[in-house]
């Protein structure tokens, strides 16, 4: 299995949005609405931010949300704040029954 | 309050089998419909599903381990565990204990340092 596609890194300004992609193919992201989120400040615990696709747990943020389309899904976070800037890691169900993460991506708020 | 807690030694020498533990406490570890997974993350890189068992004691792991692992759930302690036999280098990572909902990841345990060297 391959591990999904991020970009390597992504920044913003104080306020602003910024989107986060993740792609995968036919496989896994294209067809499973099985898409999570994951948030990993530096030496610190991976957090669940959003699960299947757009849910958000209890506790997180309404400035995180989630899209999908095709075999792309996206974390688009809104009014950035300094404490956003993380590691931010995708994962998708297969086609196999295997989980799948994405290579992670490092968000800089400038 | 749901905790997950992995136990093991930090230090394996190459070719010898890794073996950590999972203590889940703040419920019973088959009282639902979850999995339980181990992940690893390599220093300074991504995130690795290595494999997870049902709360049935059923595993599944991933393909490009399969041939070196075994886990196990053990009801009666509430844990589970992971054995990664003939060990490299590569196998050097944070390894987590996590429960899986579905397809995600809630609650993590805090990790534990893996370093395999002679």
């Amino acid at each position: 299995q391959s591990a999904l596609t991020q970009p390597a890194s992504v920044s913003g300004s104080p306020g602003q949005s910024v989107t986060i992609s993740c792609t995968g193919t036919s496989g896994d992201v294209g067809t499973y609405n099985f898409v999570s989120w994951y948030q990993q400040h530096p030496g610190k615990v991976p957090k669940l931010v959003l699960f299947d696709v757009s849910n958000r747990p209890s506790g997180v943020f309404n400035r995180f949300s989630g899209s999908k389309s095709g075999n792309t899904a996206s974390l688009t976070i809104s009014g950035l704040q300094g404490e956003d800037e993380a590691d931010y890691f995708c994962s998708s169900y297969t086609r196999g029954g295997t989980l799948v993460f994405g290579g992670g991506t490092k968000l800089t708020v400038l | 309050q749901l905790h997950l807690q992995e136990s093991g030694p930090g230090l394996v020498k190459p070719s010898e089998t890794l073996s950590l533990t999972c203590t889940f406490s703040g419920d019973s570890i088959s009282s639902h419909t979850y999995s339980w997974s181990w992940i690893r993350q390599p220093p300074g890189r991504g995130l690795e599903w290595i494999g997870n068992v049902s709360d049935t004691g059923s595993p599944f792991y991933n393909p490009s381990l399969k041939s070196r692992i075994t886990m196990s759930l053990d009801t009666a302690k509430n844990q589970f565990s992971l054995n990664l036999s003939s060990v490299t280098a590569a196998d050097t990572a944070v390894y987590y204990c996590v429960r899986q909902n579905s397809a995600w990841f809630d609650p993590w345990g805090q990790g534990t340092l893996v370093a395999v060297s002679s």
